[in-house]
């Protein structure tokens, strides 16, 4: 799998949009990009993915550039429970002999302040 | 609905003893994974299942450590002769397999594990 590069931290004021850069310039064709987020003593918990195209669901948006290299994921309305760290994870959409097994970097911790 | 449940959710043992932790992944979902956190690490894959096929063992760091999934459910991991280098989070994932394409995981809250 691709390998992902994040800032290590971000701090954002509630209320308002984060936004969380994510760079993976190795990506290939038949690797989607996936999103995490871990708060404080619970397991990951799966936010949104997606190929190529922007994708939006309940919790978030994806938005991908369009030669794949790089990713933002977007919270748009920060609350102080969003506060947690943040995978980014490049993983190929089927077969192969990863499995799908997911390798997590050290992430970006998101602190959101009131 | 139901999440992944692991349990216990905390474990404490001595040093040489076994430990067997569970997982029960999210009904109907045939993949399921283990990982384990150490602290300040990030997330380390140990093993997989998917349905009835052989479990992809690459991840489990020696022979002390097992996995098994019974009925095609839940999953047993077993550390044998723990060592205090085996104190972690172990976080247990499930998801569904559509076709060939793989689903997102979704993690239970794990098992802390300490070894005194």
């Amino acid at each position: 799998d691709a390998k992902t590069t994040q800032p290590p931290s971000m701090d954002c004021a509630e209320g308002r949009a984060a936004n969380l850069p994510c760079n993976h310039s190795t990506i290939s064709g038949n690797e989607y990009v996936y999103w995490y987020r871990q708060i404080h003593s619970q397991g990951p918990q799966y936010i949104i993915h997606g190929l190529k195209n922007n994708e939006t669901n309940e919790m978030a948006s994806l938005i991908i550039t369009e030669d794949r290299k790089s990713s933002t994921l977007i919270l748009p309305h920060a609350t102080l429970r969003d506060t947690a760290v943040y995978y980014c994870i490049v993983r190929a959409y089927a077969g192969g002999t990863s499995y799908g097994k997911l390798t997590f970097g050290q992430g970006t911790i998101l602190t959101v302040h009131p | 609905g139901a999440g992944v449940s692991q349990s216990p959710s905390n474990k404490v043992t001595e040093k040489g003893k076994d430990v067997e932790l569970r997982c029960d992944p999210i009904s109907g979902h045939t993949a399921l994974y283990w990982y384990r956190q150490s602290l300040g690490q990030g997330l380390e894959f140990l093993i997989y299942f998917q349905g009835n096929s052989a479990p992809d063992k690459s991840g489990l760091p020696s022979d002390r450590f097992s996995a098994e999934r019974t009925g095609g459910s839940v999953s047993t991991l077993t550390i044998q002769r723990t060592q205090q280098e085996d104190s972690a989070v172990y976080l247990c994932a499930s998801s569904s397999r559509g076709g060939r394409y793989y689903q997102p995981q979704h993690f239970g809250d794990g098992t802390r594990l300490s070894i005194l």
